[in-house]
């Protein structure tokens, strides 16, 4: 089986441009959670998705959002990027949204702004 | 969701058990322990979670004490590619399902 795949795995783009991020997540998991890892830290939670609804959203500005789509991949868009959203981000699949499931996170993509 | 406190670096010879210690003081009735891992540039590696029981699997073990206000996780046999940032979670129901990563402890295995 397919891990979790996450596209692309680089990208650079210019403060103030818009980027898209995607995610496609394990066969059979419905539950998708995104992300953002800059240098040096843990990953800091962005989102997540159950069954193509909003289910938590962590402390970032209005600049992110993301979608989740019926095939249950998963899209995180940020806009007017600044140079402190350059970062790896991850996103991570779950079968169901319950805690007693592990987590399984893609390679990421690491986005540079420039 | 309970937050959690790790050392920020250890040390471990191959060949040796390596001992990752958590502290979760504030961790609630329904909460579970998780261990991830990331080795450089890629993404965590799920390792092993546990209510209150001590768990083991084909990678590490992991013993809860008795009042689940701490943890170790155990790598019996450290080899060199157990290089890597070990991160211990806690999650909870609350909270929209998120999981909230701190600093994790780096672990270097040397020869």
């Amino acid at each position: 089986d397919a891990g979790v795949t996450q596209s692309p795995t680089h990208l650079i783009k210019t403060r103030g441009q818009h980027v898209t991020l995607r995610c496609s997540p394990i066969s059979g998991h419905k539950s998708v959670s995104w992300y953002q890892q800059v240098l040096g830290q843990g990953p800091q939670f962005i989102f997540q998705y159950y069954e193509k609804e909003e289910r938590g959203r962590g402390n970032f500005p209005d600049r992110f959002s993301a979608r989740q789509f019926p095939n249950y991949s998963s899209e995180l868009n940020v806009n007017a990027l600044l140079l402190g959203d350059s970062a790896l981000y991850l996103c991570a699949s779950s079968l169901v949204g319950q805690v007693r499931t592990e987590a399984f996170f893609g390679q990421g993509t690491r986005l540079t702004v420039v | 969701d309970a937050k959690t406190t790790q050392p920020p670096s250890m040390d471990c010879a191959e060949g040796r058990a390596a001992n990752l210690p958590c502290n979760h003081s504030t961790i609630s009735g329904n909460e579970y322990v998780y261990w991830y891992r990331q080795i450089h540039s890629q993404g965590p590696q799920y390792i092993i979670h546990g209510l209150k029981n001590n768990e083991t699997n084909e990678m590490a073990s992991l013993i809860i004490t008795e009042d689940r206000k701490s943890s170790t996780l155990i790598l019996p046999h450290a080899t060199l590619r157990d290089t890597a940032v070990y991160y211990c979670i806690v999650r909870g129901l609350t909270g929209g399902f998120k999981t909230i990563f701190g600093a994790g402890t780096r672990l270097f295995v040397k020869a």
